[in-house]
């Protein structure tokens, strides 16, 4: 267990439909990063928050949006659901701003839009 | 920008064999580096990184890497494969500065052989 909890682990929703992933970080660390895993993009770089704040957007696509809240969990959620949004989407954590310490993963909630 | 490059998709040892799983990077600032493993169905662990200081780092499982600046290099190698060593590794960059985020490689596939 890497400290980190992802929620759901298994989502299967249809074409169209809105989503919520859920983080909880590993306690003591203020950041949240989110990232997307497919067979053809490989792992795709989201969004980090520090503290409750935006601080970095990577590939993140309109339809998608996230927050961290103050008890620092995080949620990722999805709407307008396509057939490419099917991937394993991971939240990492880290102490400070994540560069010097690396990042901690969780297990991933595997999305499949059908 | 930074970007990452391992070469080779899928590498194959024999048990006992040596591992070498190669990384560049590109980075317009001095890089911090890291190695991920990530077994099915589970999400990414720091296998090591390199931040300031000795080149050769050591990480977990008998891994160790070395930076090369000259080379823009960060190749993982363990002396002796296990099957247990079997997984999928990514090398991923940050740059100290303003973008935190880690980079990830397409990462490399581990098969090792009886």
């Amino acid at each position: 267990d890497s400290g980190v909890t992802q929620t759901p682990k298994h989502l299967i929703t249809a074409t169209g439909q809105r989503v919520t992933l859920r983080c909880s970080p590993r306690s003591g660390d203020l950041s949240v990063y989110w990232y997307q895993q497919s067979l053809d993009q490989g792992l795709q770089f989201l969004i980090h928050y520090y503290n409750g704040e935006e601080r970095a957007k990577g590939n993140i696509l309109e339809r998608f949006s996230a927050q961290q809240f103050p008890d620092l969990h995080s949620e990722l959620n999805l709407s307008s659901l396509e057939l490419g949004d099917s991937a394993l989407y991971f939240c990492a954590s880290s102490v400070g701003q994540g560069d010097y310490y690396g990042y901690t993963f969780g297990s991933g909630t595997r999305l499949t839009v059908v | 920008a930074q970007s990452v490059t391992q070469l080779g998709s899928h590498v194959s040892v024999s048990e006992g064999a040596l591992v070498l799983l190669r990384c560049n990077y590109s980075s317009s600032v001095p890089p911090y580096l890291f190695w991920y493993v990530q077994y099915p169905n589970q999400g990414l662990q720091l296998l090591l990184k390199y931040t300031t200081g000795a080149t050769l780092v050591k990480g977990i499982n008998g891994f160790e890497a070395e930076f090369k600046k000259s080379e823009t290099s960060f190749h993982l190698t363990k002396p002796s494969a296990h099957m247990s060593d079997a997984a999928e590794y990514f090398c991923a960059v940050s740059s100290s500065g303003s973008a935190r985020q880690l980079t990830f490689g397409s990462g490399t596939q581990l098969t090792v052989l009886p």
